[in-house]
């Protein structure tokens, strides 16, 4: 089945950025999504099409794509900014969804 | 504004059979481009896409659940209906639905339930 991989985690102090990449091979046909999760509490979508911003997400997030690989950049990270960070896409024709493997992002 | 909240039994024993309810408000599922889906997550783990109902009553099953899976809607009561056939205890997660905008090559989940722990033990 269609698989999408993150890294396990990625540290930044505050201020940096932070870039958080999903690697499948139907990203080249399909539009990546990102989500915010932080504990207890459900997902936020934060990236649309690839690097479509919805409303009341800050401009500090972006996304874009090349190839296989989508990536999540957080510009300026701010403690606010530590939670748990997936990507979703469908397979190549469409016909369902997958998260990718999730990414942890800690705020030293 | 649109809110979306799951409801059902919060423990299931093995081999039995889950159903779940999203009742929502602020919008119509007979509005074309609409769809809900179903997500969960396993405590301590990744989120996975289960199941979404499209407007025009398309529906699409994750490959790996398809065999366990049903997803019905009631237009009138504004509710999803996700039912889960054999419950077993790696089953047990946080079962999410969310509202889907979806479109030419698009699918996306832009709100969300708050959840429910389903837990599967005997």
């Amino acid at each position: 089945s269609y698989e999408l991989t993150q890294p396990p985690s990625v540290s930044v102090s505050p201020g940096q950025t932070a870039r958080i990449t999903c690697s499948g091979d139907a990203l080249p046909k399909q539009y990546a999504y990102w989500y915010q999760q932080k504990p207890g509490q459900a997902p936020v979508l934060v990236i649309y099409k690839d690097s479509e911003r919805p409303s009341g997400i800050p401009e500090r997030f972006s996304g874009s794509s090349s190839g296989t690989t989508v990536t999540l950049t957080i510009s300026g990270v701010q403690a606010e900014d530590e939670a748990d960070y997936y990507c979703q896409s469908a397979d190549s024709s469409g016909t369902y969804q997958v998260f990718g493997t999730g990414t942890k992002v800690t705020v030293l | 504004q649109i809110t979306l909240k799951e409801s059902g039994p919060t423990l299931v024993k093995p081999t039995q059979t889950l159903t779940l309810t999203c009742t929502f408000s602020g919008f119509s599922l007979s509005t074309s481009g609409v769809g809900v889906g179903w997500i969960r997550q396993p405590p301590g783990k990744a989120l996975e896409w289960l199941a979404l109902i499209y407007w025009d009553d398309d529906k699409r099953y994750s490959p790996s659940l398809k065999s366990r899976l049903t997803i019905t809607k009631d237009t009138s009561k504004n509710q999803v209906v996700l039912t889960m056939t054999n419950m077993d205890p790696v089953d047990t997660a946080t079962y999410y639905c969310a509202h889907s905008s979806t479109g030419p090559a698009m699918v996306f989940f832009d709100y969300w339930g708050q959840g429910t722990l389903v837990t599967v033990s005997s």
